[in-house]
Formats: C-alpha cells, structure tokens, sequence
C-alpha cells in the first residue's frame, strides 16, 4: 500500500540550530501539505503545494521557517532558528488534488525536541 | 471564524456501547467535513467524511450526522470496540481557488474498555 514517507521519525535539537524535515509523497499525488501538530491539539496547516507552487503558506512563519517542492515530488520543510515553542509533530499529507472529496494521507509524522 | 470546535476532550465508553463526538463550525463556506482517526504514533488517517447536501453517512460502525442549519456535525461509533480507542479529529474545510486546507478540531481521546 502506499504511503506518504517521512523522515526522521524523531529529531532533537538545541535552541538556535538549524533542523530540516523531509517527506516523500504518494507517486502522482499533485497536492503537498506541511502541517504542525502541537501534543493534545489538532494538525494546523503550515504550507501547502501543488505541484511545485506554494498556494498557501498563511500559516507559515517565513521569519523562521522555510519550504521547498523543486520538482514537484518531495518535500523538504526547514527550521531555522530553531526555538522551544517549535516542538511538535509535524506531519506530512499529500492528495490528488484539492477538490471537494479528495482524500489527503499523512505519513508517520517527525516529532521534534528542541532543548 | 475559522474554527472547529469540538468536544468532549476525552471519552471512555464501555465496550458494545455507543461513542458520540460531536463539532461545531461557524464558517458557512465549508463544504467537506472529514473525520480522522489517530493512533499513538502515527498520522491522522481518514473515517469517514460528509458534505452538506446530506444529512447522514454510514459506513459500518461509523455514521456522521450533520445539521446544516446548526453547523453541527457528530460521530457515532456503534458497538465500540478497543481496537476503537484512538483520537478522533473533526475537520472542515473550503475549497476555493487552489486550497483546500483542514481546519481540525482539538481531538477527543475515546477509551473503550473491554
């Protein structure tokens, strides 16, 4: 079955340093979402792709955060500088497209530490 | 104006009985309402779902009922079982132009006891 890949699964790192995410999305799946899961509470969107484009990244703090699709494929998201209040799940979805019905698949997630 | 809200916060259910989540929305521009399922670990994955030009959705044990004009919408998990004991999102989301995001719920964690 496929899968929406992710890694690392889990990742520490100090205050201040740099931290990258990586996703691999389902193969044909034209549609790429970051989301932020903060422990006890719902995913929220960070950025979302189609194809290689940012549609929406309103969510995304640009001052810090960082995120990539070059080729349409996979994704990278980066954090720098890291900072306490970054340590969540971040997960990663992708769907067909984005019409009304079309089913979006998240991966495993990468839980990041930051200490 | 964006939010789902959703409760309750936790649910234990004994098992065979009947789990009930309920969400409310205030933007009537949603038009797809996903019900996701989490486990320990792993990424949301997807229930079951519903638009609003219907009132009910059953799939198994599973049935959303959505009430238009509360902008209220609920899961029914019929004879719950452990393997049931998960959290459970509520989500919504509009789609216009390009986007599509989720706008989630804060989760109801749901105990089944054997």
């Amino acid at each position: 079955e496929a899968e929406v890949a992710q890694s690392p699964r889990y990742k520490i790192t100090e205050k201040s340093q740099a931290v990258a995410f990586w996703c691999d999305p389902i193969s044909g799946h034209a549609t790429l979402y970051w989301y932020r899961q903060i422990l006890g509470q719902g995913p929220e969107l960070l950025v979302q792709f189609q194809d290689e484009s940012v549609v929406d990244d309103s969510q995304l703090p640009k001052d810090r955060f960082s995120a990539e699709r070059l080729k349409g494929v996979d994704s990278t998201l980066k954090i720098q500088p890291a900072e306490l209040g970054d340590s969540a799940m971040y997960l990663c979805a992708s769907s067909w497209g984005h019409s009304v019905g079309t089913e979006a698949f998240f991966g495993q997630g990468t839980r990041l530490t930051v200490v | 104006q964006q939010q789902v809200k959703q409760s309750p916060q936790s649910l234990i259910v004994q098992k065979g009985g009947i789990s009930i989540i309920n969400c409310a929305y205030e933007n009537t521009a949603f038009d797809y309402f996903p019900w996701y399922q989490q486990f320990p670990g792993k990424g949301p994955a997807l229930l079951i779902a519903i638009r609003p030009d219907v009132s009910e959705k059953k799939e198994g044990r599973f049935t959303i009922s959505f009430n238009k004009s509360a902008k209220q919408f609920s899961l029914h998990i019929m004879d719950s079982q452990p393997g049931d004991s998960a959290t459970y999102f509520c989500a919504a989301s509009e789609h216009g132009g390009a986007t599509n995001k989720l706008i989630f719920g804060t989760g109801t964690l749901l105990a089944v006891q054997p």
